[in-house]
């Protein structure tokens, strides 16, 4: 079965401490794999897009980076303002269509 | 305007209410897709449509969900007979390109909240 795990579900940091977000995926015929930001009450703002393994996309604090099978979003010294929920995508094609998969997320809580 | 705009961004409705929700993507942006987001969960798939065709309304989840796009540019989904199962967060997002194809990043609304009482 076609399947988007992100883990872990939360996160609480404290300010300056890195850490890794895992998406992980089981499908076939993969198109892209996106990184989401999402915050309370808004629509998903999207960081990243990687196509191929060993791919890797920088942006300020984060860093996405792809394998065969998973995606890490490293996030380096972070800041309060990182707070949000991270979401990964995988956009695959199955059966001739293509399809785009969201993972539940991952909550992230960086302490001052 | 510059990004994708959703309205209402409230909607309240009676159990059995029919309602309408409206999407206006980025200009030029060829794809639209509508997603149905529970809370703490990630966005469901609804519909895709490439300009004013529907290619894949696989993720609508009954037939009183319908959704149109007449003229390539806004989008419609309608809900009709509401049930309280369906109080969610409707998000519309566009993208460049074609699904499968390169600039196939997806740009979301804020999203619609409806509650149904």
């Amino acid at each position: 079965e076609d399947q988007v795990t992100q883990s872990p579900e939360a996160l609480r940091l404290q300010e300056g401490e890195s850490s890794s977000l895992n998406c992980s995926y089981t499908v076939s015929g993969l198109r892209g794999l996106f990184w989401y930001r999402q915050d309370p009450g808004k629509g998903p703002e999207f960081l990243f897009t990687l196509y191929s393994a060993g791919e890797e996309k920088e942006k300020e604090r984060l860093k996405a980076t792809l394998t065969k099978k998973e995606s890490f979003l490293h996030i380096t010294a972070p800041k309060p303002e990182d707070s949000a929920t991270y979401l990964c995508a995988v956009h695959h094609t199955t059966s001739g269509t293509y399809k785009y998969i969201f993972g539940t997320g991952t909550r992230l809580k960086v302490l001052a | 305007g510059a990004g994708v705009s959703q309205s209402p961004r409230y909607k309240v409705a009676k159990r059995g209410q029919d309602v309408a929700l409206r999407c206006d993507p980025i200009s030029g942006h060829v794809s639209l897709f509508w997603y149905q987001q529970a809370l703490g969960q990630g966005p469901e798939f609804l519909t895709y449509f490439q300009n004013e065709a529907q290619l894949d309304k696989s993720g609508l989840p009954s037939d009183r969900f319908f959704a149109e796009r007449p003229e390539g540019s806004v989008s419609t989904l309608k809900i009709q007979r509401t049930q309280q199962e369906d109080s969610a967060v409707y998000l519309c997002a566009s993208s460049l390109g074609l699904a499968g194809g390169l600039y196939n990043e997806q740009f979301f609304g804020p999203g619609t909240r409806l509650t149904v009482l």
